[in-house]
Protein backbone atom coordinates (compact mmCIF):
# COMPACT_ATOMS: atom_id res chain seq x y z
CA UNK A 1 0.00 0.00 0.00
CA UNK A 2 1.41 2.95 -1.19
CA UNK A 3 1.95 5.51 2.16
CA UNK A 4 1.07 9.55 2.04
CA UNK A 5 3.31 11.71 -0.94
CA UNK A 6 4.16 14.93 -0.04
CA UNK A 7 6.41 17.27 -3.12
CA UNK A 8 8.76 19.28 -3.21
CA UNK A 9 10.80 17.35 -0.61
CA UNK A 10 13.06 20.49 -0.25
CA UNK A 11 12.72 24.32 -0.90
CA UNK A 12 14.40 27.26 -0.56
CA UNK A 13 12.43 30.91 -1.39
CA UNK A 14 13.08 34.42 -0.38
CA UNK A 15 11.09 36.21 1.91
CA UNK A 16 7.90 38.00 0.38
CA UNK A 17 7.56 34.91 -2.33
CA UNK A 18 5.22 32.57 -2.46
CA UNK A 19 4.77 28.57 -2.17
CA UNK A 20 2.68 25.90 -2.31
CA UNK A 21 3.14 22.19 -1.32
CA UNK A 22 1.41 19.15 -2.46
CA UNK A 23 0.02 16.19 -0.17
CA UNK A 24 -1.48 12.77 -1.39
CA UNK A 25 -3.22 11.03 0.91
CA UNK A 26 -3.58 7.10 1.27
CA UNK A 27 -6.11 5.85 -1.18
CA UNK A 28 -9.59 5.89 0.84
CA UNK A 29 -8.57 7.84 3.40
CA UNK A 30 -11.11 10.59 4.21
CA UNK A 31 -9.70 13.08 6.87
CA UNK A 32 -6.47 14.99 5.78
CA UNK A 33 -4.02 17.12 8.18
CA UNK A 34 -1.66 19.81 7.67
CA UNK A 35 0.91 20.07 10.36
CA UNK A 36 3.92 22.64 10.53
CA UNK A 37 6.94 21.49 12.53
CA UNK A 38 9.61 24.15 13.68
CA UNK A 39 12.78 22.87 14.07
CA UNK A 40 12.88 21.72 17.85
CA UNK A 41 9.26 21.77 18.35
CA UNK A 42 6.59 19.38 17.92
CA UNK A 43 4.09 19.19 15.24
CA UNK A 44 1.57 21.33 15.31
CA UNK A 45 -2.24 21.14 13.22
CA UNK A 46 -2.24 23.80 10.61
CA UNK A 47 -6.00 22.22 9.39
CA UNK A 48 -7.83 19.12 8.84
CA UNK A 49 -10.17 18.51 6.45
CA UNK A 50 -12.83 15.83 6.10
CA UNK A 51 -13.53 15.07 2.73
CA UNK A 52 -13.25 18.33 1.05
CA UNK A 53 -14.40 20.20 3.91
CA UNK A 54 -12.60 21.73 6.77
CA UNK A 55 -13.15 20.58 10.19
CA UNK A 56 -10.15 22.44 12.08
CA UNK A 57 -8.85 25.72 10.88
CA UNK A 58 -8.01 27.55 13.87
CA UNK A 59 -4.03 27.69 13.83
CA UNK A 60 -3.93 28.40 10.68
CA UNK A 61 -2.30 31.80 10.02
CA UNK A 62 -5.34 32.78 7.16
CA UNK A 63 -3.78 36.24 6.35
CA UNK A 64 -0.76 34.10 4.29
CA UNK A 65 -1.70 30.62 4.52
CA UNK A 66 -4.69 28.93 2.36
CA UNK A 67 -5.40 25.13 1.99
CA UNK A 68 -7.82 23.40 -0.40
CA UNK A 69 -8.85 19.84 -0.96
CA UNK A 70 -10.47 19.92 -4.17
CA UNK A 71 -12.69 16.77 -4.61
CA UNK A 72 -12.14 15.08 -1.79
CA UNK A 73 -8.65 13.43 -2.15
CA UNK A 74 -5.30 15.19 -2.33
CA UNK A 75 -4.71 18.69 -1.37
CA UNK A 76 -2.31 21.87 -1.74
CA UNK A 77 -1.21 24.08 0.87
CA UNK A 78 0.26 27.75 -0.05
CA UNK A 79 2.21 30.57 1.54
CA UNK A 80 1.98 33.80 -0.12
CA UNK A 81 4.03 35.79 0.87
CA UNK A 82 6.06 33.97 2.70
CA UNK A 83 8.07 35.23 6.24
CA UNK A 84 11.23 33.83 7.44
CA UNK A 85 9.40 32.01 10.42
CA UNK A 86 7.92 30.21 7.77
CA UNK A 87 10.73 28.18 7.65
CA UNK A 88 9.55 24.39 8.78
CA UNK A 89 9.14 20.97 8.25
CA UNK A 90 5.33 20.83 6.53
CA UNK A 91 3.93 17.15 7.40
CA UNK A 92 0.68 15.78 5.49
CA UNK A 93 -0.86 13.27 7.33
CA UNK A 94 -4.03 11.20 6.49
CA UNK A 95 -6.57 8.82 8.35
CA UNK A 96 -9.39 6.38 7.48
CA UNK A 97 -11.87 9.27 8.60
CA UNK A 98 -14.39 7.47 10.25
CA UNK A 99 -13.40 7.06 14.04
CA UNK A 100 -12.31 10.44 14.46
CA UNK A 101 -8.89 11.15 16.71
CA UNK A 102 -8.37 7.50 17.68
CA UNK A 103 -7.69 6.53 14.04
CA UNK A 104 -4.17 6.23 13.55
CA UNK A 105 -2.37 9.30 11.35
CA UNK A 106 -0.16 8.20 8.99
CA UNK A 107 2.24 10.77 7.99
CA UNK A 108 4.41 11.53 4.78
CA UNK A 109 8.18 12.41 4.60
CA UNK A 110 7.55 16.14 4.71
CA UNK A 111 8.96 19.59 2.69
CA UNK A 112 11.04 21.31 4.13
CA UNK A 113 11.02 24.58 3.15
CA UNK A 114 13.73 27.60 4.46
CA UNK A 115 13.11 31.16 3.82
CA UNK A 116 15.72 33.84 3.37
CA UNK B 1 -6.36 23.95 26.46
CA UNK B 2 -3.84 20.87 26.88
CA UNK B 3 -0.09 20.79 26.94
CA UNK B 4 2.79 17.93 26.54
CA UNK B 5 6.09 18.17 28.06
CA UNK B 6 8.93 15.88 27.32
CA UNK B 7 11.69 16.15 30.21
CA UNK B 8 14.79 15.37 28.27
CA UNK B 9 15.53 16.69 24.21
CA UNK B 10 17.84 14.35 24.36
CA UNK B 11 18.32 10.75 25.12
CA UNK B 12 21.84 8.83 24.76
CA UNK B 13 21.83 4.84 25.77
CA UNK B 14 24.02 2.24 24.87
CA UNK B 15 23.35 -0.83 22.84
CA UNK B 16 20.80 -3.33 24.98
CA UNK B 17 20.56 -0.96 27.74
CA UNK B 18 16.93 0.15 28.78
CA UNK B 19 15.46 3.27 28.35
CA UNK B 20 13.10 5.82 29.69
CA UNK B 21 11.45 8.61 27.81
CA UNK B 22 9.44 11.04 30.01
CA UNK B 23 6.36 12.54 28.91
CA UNK B 24 3.66 14.47 31.43
CA UNK B 25 1.22 16.42 30.14
CA UNK B 26 -1.70 18.64 31.63
CA UNK B 27 -5.09 19.10 30.71
CA UNK B 28 -8.75 20.14 32.45
CA UNK B 29 -10.23 16.78 30.75
CA UNK B 30 -9.92 13.37 29.89
CA UNK B 31 -7.60 12.83 27.43
CA UNK B 32 -6.40 10.21 24.92
CA UNK B 33 -2.22 9.66 24.89
CA UNK B 34 0.01 9.00 21.86
CA UNK B 35 3.35 8.12 20.91
CA UNK B 36 5.06 8.73 17.36
CA UNK B 37 8.57 7.95 16.51
CA UNK B 38 10.45 9.99 13.46
CA UNK B 39 13.22 7.76 11.82
CA UNK B 40 15.49 9.90 9.79
CA UNK B 41 14.04 11.31 6.80
CA UNK B 42 10.73 9.26 6.96
CA UNK B 43 7.71 10.45 8.45
CA UNK B 44 5.96 10.32 11.85
CA UNK B 45 4.48 6.82 12.96
CA UNK B 46 2.78 5.69 15.97
CA UNK B 47 3.64 3.71 18.37
CA UNK B 48 1.01 3.22 20.79
CA UNK B 49 -1.89 4.79 21.91
CA UNK B 50 -3.62 4.97 25.49
CA UNK B 51 -7.71 4.94 24.82
CA UNK B 52 -8.36 3.70 27.92
CA UNK B 53 -9.14 0.32 30.07
CA UNK B 54 -5.03 -1.18 31.05
CA UNK B 55 -2.91 1.55 31.70
CA UNK B 56 -0.30 -0.50 30.65
CA UNK B 57 0.30 -0.33 26.86
CA UNK B 58 2.24 -2.08 24.25
CA UNK B 59 3.25 -0.94 20.97
CA UNK B 60 5.20 -2.25 17.99
CA UNK B 61 8.82 -2.63 18.22
CA UNK B 62 9.09 -3.35 21.74
CA UNK B 63 8.06 -0.02 23.12
CA UNK B 64 5.61 0.14 25.79
CA UNK B 65 3.96 3.09 28.28
CA UNK B 66 2.65 3.56 31.25
CA UNK B 67 -0.50 5.79 32.04
CA UNK B 68 -0.60 7.89 34.96
CA UNK B 69 -3.61 9.72 35.58
CA UNK B 70 -2.62 10.79 39.11
CA UNK B 71 1.18 12.44 37.78
CA UNK B 72 -0.06 12.95 34.78
CA UNK B 73 2.30 11.50 33.11
CA UNK B 74 2.78 8.73 29.94
CA UNK B 75 6.64 7.76 30.09
CA UNK B 76 8.04 5.30 27.10
CA UNK B 77 9.76 2.30 27.97
CA UNK B 78 11.81 -0.29 26.72
CA UNK B 79 13.73 -3.01 28.29
CA UNK B 80 16.69 -3.41 25.68
CA UNK B 81 17.25 -1.19 22.56
CA UNK B 82 18.77 -1.16 19.38
CA UNK B 83 21.30 1.10 16.66
CA UNK B 84 17.69 1.27 14.84
CA UNK B 85 15.59 2.31 17.64
CA UNK B 86 18.12 5.81 16.90
CA UNK B 87 15.26 8.40 16.37
CA UNK B 88 13.42 11.37 17.34
CA UNK B 89 10.27 10.23 19.84
CA UNK B 90 6.85 12.33 19.80
CA UNK B 91 4.32 12.42 23.23
CA UNK B 92 0.90 13.37 21.97
CA UNK B 93 -2.09 14.32 23.94
CA UNK B 94 -5.89 15.04 22.52
CA UNK B 95 -8.93 15.88 24.32
CA UNK B 96 -11.21 12.75 24.43
CA UNK B 97 -14.24 15.24 23.79
CA UNK B 98 -14.22 18.83 22.57
CA UNK B 99 -11.16 19.99 20.37
CA UNK B 100 -10.06 16.32 19.04
CA UNK B 101 -6.30 17.44 17.74
CA UNK B 102 -3.40 15.98 18.63
CA UNK B 103 -1.08 18.12 21.03
CA UNK B 104 2.71 17.46 20.55
CA UNK B 105 5.52 17.83 22.72
CA UNK B 106 8.88 18.81 21.62
CA UNK B 107 10.38 15.70 21.13
CA UNK B 108 12.90 13.73 22.70
CA UNK B 109 15.87 12.55 20.62
CA UNK B 110 17.17 9.17 21.36
CA UNK B 111 20.51 8.51 20.53
CA UNK B 112 22.22 4.58 20.98
CA UNK B 113 25.76 3.80 20.80
CA UNK B 114 27.71 0.78 20.15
Amino acid sequence: EAGVAQSPRYKIIEKRQSVAFWCNPISGHATLYWYQQILGQGPKLLIQFQNNGVVDDSQLPKDRFSAERLKGVDSTLKIQPAKLEDSAVYLCASSLGAGGIIETQYFGPGTRLLVL
Amino acid sequence: AQSVTQLDSQVPVFEEAPVELRCNYSSSVSVYLFWYVQYPNQGLQLLLKYLSGSTLVKGINGFEAEFNKSQTSFHLRKPSVHISDTAEYFCAVSEIQGAQKLVFGQGTRLTINP
